[in-house]
């Protein structure tokens, strides 16, 4: 497709578990961005990608949060003995170019922890 | 750093009828301006945005803002409304050479018949 992909569009998850996040930015995007939507908070930024390697991860909110880029696309997300504070949206989006402001977005993964 | 503050949570407007979603920010250095719609289970759209040049923006879905340096604001209008513009709708800044946005806490915008 044309847009930023995300998946899977839903995760319900037990508190204490693990899960991954999959954002497919647009094909030849240099820059993916990780945000997180919930309410309360807004929109946070947690992560920057130029390439494949990460020069900002001040957003993270904690050690149980990590994300990796390869092959200057695909991104996962891990979230890492999740806690019911992380329910929210996460959003990834890209742009064609680093340094640059997200653009486009994708439609989020909403995780539920229960 | 910079900041936005989105000055309604909530409009109701009816369809046909103008619409104008209020924006400041606040910033030490010199900024991008944005706004992006979010319509229900969906991600953020882009709908315009103000890098440089001419103040008035215009974007997708008949949908204009107006950079104004002295008030600091970036206020965003239409100037008639259908019900699929129901959604809600972000302002974000940027500083030049920064790929961080800060966004506002958003405006709910409801078209009514």
């Amino acid at each position: 497709g044309a847009g930023v992909s995300q998946s899977p569009s839903n995760k319900v998850t037990e508190k204490g578990k693990d899960v991954e996040l999959r954002c497919d930015p647009i094909s030849g995007h240099t820059a993916l961005y990780w945000y997180r939507q919930s309410l309360g908070q807004g929109l946070e930024f947690l992560i920057y990608f130029q390439g494949n390697s990460a020069p900002d991860k001040s957003g993270l909110p904690s050690d149980r949060f990590s994300a990796e880029r390869t092959g200057g696309s695909v991104s996962t997300l891990t979230i890492q003995r999740t806690q019911q504070e992380d329910s929210a949206v996460y959003l990834c989006a890209s742009s064609p170019r680093q340094g640059e402001a997200p653009l486009h977005f994708g439609n989020g993964t909403r995780l539920t922890v229960t | 750093a910079q900041s936005v503050t989105q000055l309604d949570s909530q409009v109701p407007v009816f369809e046909e009828a103008p619409v104008e979603l209020r924006c400041n920010y606040s910033s030490s250095v010199s900024v991008y301006l944005f706004w992006y719609v979010q319509y229900p289970n969906q991600g953020l759209q882009l709908l315009l945005k103000y890098l440089s040049g001419s103040t008035l923006v215009k974007g997708i879905n008949g949908f204009e803002a107006e950079f104004n340096k002295s008030q600091t604001s970036f206020h965003l209008r239409k100037p008639s409304v259908h019900i699929s513009d129901t959604a809600e709708y972000f302002c974000a800044v940027s500083g030049h050479d920064d790929y961080k946005l800060s966004f506002g806490a958003g405006t709910t915008v409801t078209v009514r018949a």
